[in-house]
């Protein structure tokens, strides 16, 4: 079945750096979904990106669609305390069945 | 705003009892879904339903697990015996629309079995 790999499985950044996770597979996506749980949460919907070469942004995230529509990436500028969680990505299936990655846990210091 | 909501929010068991997990997905939404997540690893799919049928099933959705919406508003999975691997959070979600539509997803019951 169809799978996604997500790299990587964890980050520890200084409040202020950067952050990006990335999301793998080995045959084309129809769409990739990306979710935030922050700890003892539930996941959390944050965005959809379908076509090939999608940026999407939203305040200081940054998601992207690869142009063969086999990657996909979640970049936070500036992170901070509020983005503690753990990022996956998802793809949905025709019936509604969300395929998660592994996800990535980011922990920021203060 | 609308959101889903899950009963109980823990719920501990003996190997081999019966468990039913309730969810009252959000109101106008026609596509109910549960998700296991065992502690620390990823959200793994179980089950999607629509017009009381099941649409989908992985293969952890075996003959122990059954789904049902008994009346207009819950959603239930049922665990006929329960193993000590079954252990994990369960989720539900709703969605308006199938396929990419967005999943909304209720706050978890932890199941523990021991």
């Amino acid at each position: 079945g169809q799978q996604v790999m997500q790299i990587p499985q964890y980050q520890h950044v200084q409040e202020g750096e950067d952050f990006t996770t990335y999301c793998n597979s080995s045959t084309t996506l129809s769409n990739i979904q990306w979710y935030k749980q922050r700890p003892g949460g539930h996941p959390v919907f944050l965005i959809q990106l379908v076509k090939s070469g999608e940026v999407k942004k939203q305040k200081r995230l940054t998601f992207q669609f690869g142009e063969a529509k086999k990657n996909s990436s979640l970049h936070i500028t500036a992170t901070q305390t509020t983005d503690v969680g753990t990022y996956f990505c998802a793809v949905a299936g025709n019936t509604g069945k969300l395929i998660f990655g592994q996800g990535t846990t980011l922990q920021v210091k203060p | 705003e609308p959101e889903v909501t899950q009963t109980p929010s823990h719920q501990v068991t003996q190997m081999g009892q019966e468990v039913i997990l309730r969810c009252v997905p959000i109101s106008n939404h026609l596509y109910f879904y549960w998700y296991r997540q065992i502690l620390g690893q990823k959200v793994e799919f179980l089950v999607s339903f629509y017009n009381n049928e099941i649409s989908e099933k992985s293969e952890i959705f075996d003959d122990q697990f059954s789904v049902e919406r008994p009346d207009g508003s819950n959603f239930t999975l049922k665990i006929r015996s329960t193993k000590l691997e079954d252990s994990a959070m369960y989720f539900c979600a709703s969605s308006e629309d199938r396929g990419t539509d967005t999943q909304y997803f209720g706050p978890g019951t932890r199941l523990t079995v021991l």
